[in-house]
């Protein structure tokens, strides 16, 4: 596509319940990235995928949240056992290396 | 660790007024520097941005200086419009870290006609 995709776009979830965030880059960028962004803390770096390397996991704020990244392509954010907390908008960019950084319009997640 | 401070908006303004965000950071070695922009019902997207000191980014009228001397990277731009209300992002890059990008708090920008 054109742009960064992500879906869902909005997603309600129970507090305790596993959820999946999906971003599509755009075709042919190597570098994928994810972002929250929330009312009490602004905007935060969750982790980054480059290549074939290994994801830069170091923004990940606990072990219930994991990214994978299939193919050099697609990305998924997975939240497990949803808190409260868990509850903002998450964002995708994707880029070639060292060059603009292109976002999605995010996912809003709200926890209940 | 790295660190981008901005001023808290809302910034309240006429059209044609003069604008200044102001941006700090706190980073080791030499960051690149970003504003991001946000518009209502969009996505995040670059505004401008400068690699080393000294550099100034520019684009839509918009103007930033990287000044290492003072560690800031001011948004200014001469006479503001409409449709410039949005909220505005500082942000930083270490250097060779791609997009990793610390961002300050968000300034948000209203233009009155």
């Amino acid at each position: 596509g054109a742009g960064v995709s992500q879906s869902p776009s909005n997603k309600v979830t129970e507090k305790g319940k596993d959820v999946e965030l999906r971003c599509d880059p755009i075709s042919g960028h190597t570098a994928l990235y994810w972002y929250r962004q929330s009312l009490g803390q602004g905007l935060e770096f969750l982790i980054y995928f480059q290549g074939n390397s290994a994801p830069d996991k170091s923004g990940l704020p606990s072990d219930r949240f994991s990214a994978e990244r299939t193919g050099g392509s697609v990305s998924t954010l997975t939240i497990q056992r949803t808190q409260q907390e868990d509850s903002a908008v998450y964002l995708c960019a994707s880029s070639l290396f060292l060059t603009e950084a292109f976002f999605g319009q995010g996912t809003r997640l709200t926890v209940v | 660790g790295n660190s981008v401070t901005q001023m808290e908006g809302p910034v309240t303004l006429s059209e044609e007024a003069f604008l200044t965000i102001n941006c700090t950071y706190t980073a080791t070695g030499y960051p690149s520097l970003f504003w991001y922009v946000q518009y209502p019902g969009e996505g995040l997207q670059l505004l401008l941005k400068a690699t080393k000191a000294d550099d100034k980014g520019s684009n839509k009228g918009f103007e930033a200086t990287y000044r290492k001397e003072t560690t800031s990277f001011h948004l200014e731009k001469g006479s503001v419009q409409v449709s410039d209300s949005a909220v505005y992002f500082c942000a930083l890059s270490p250097n060779n870290a791609g997009n990793m990008l610390t961002f300050g708090g968000g300034t948000r920008l209203m233009v009155k006609p």
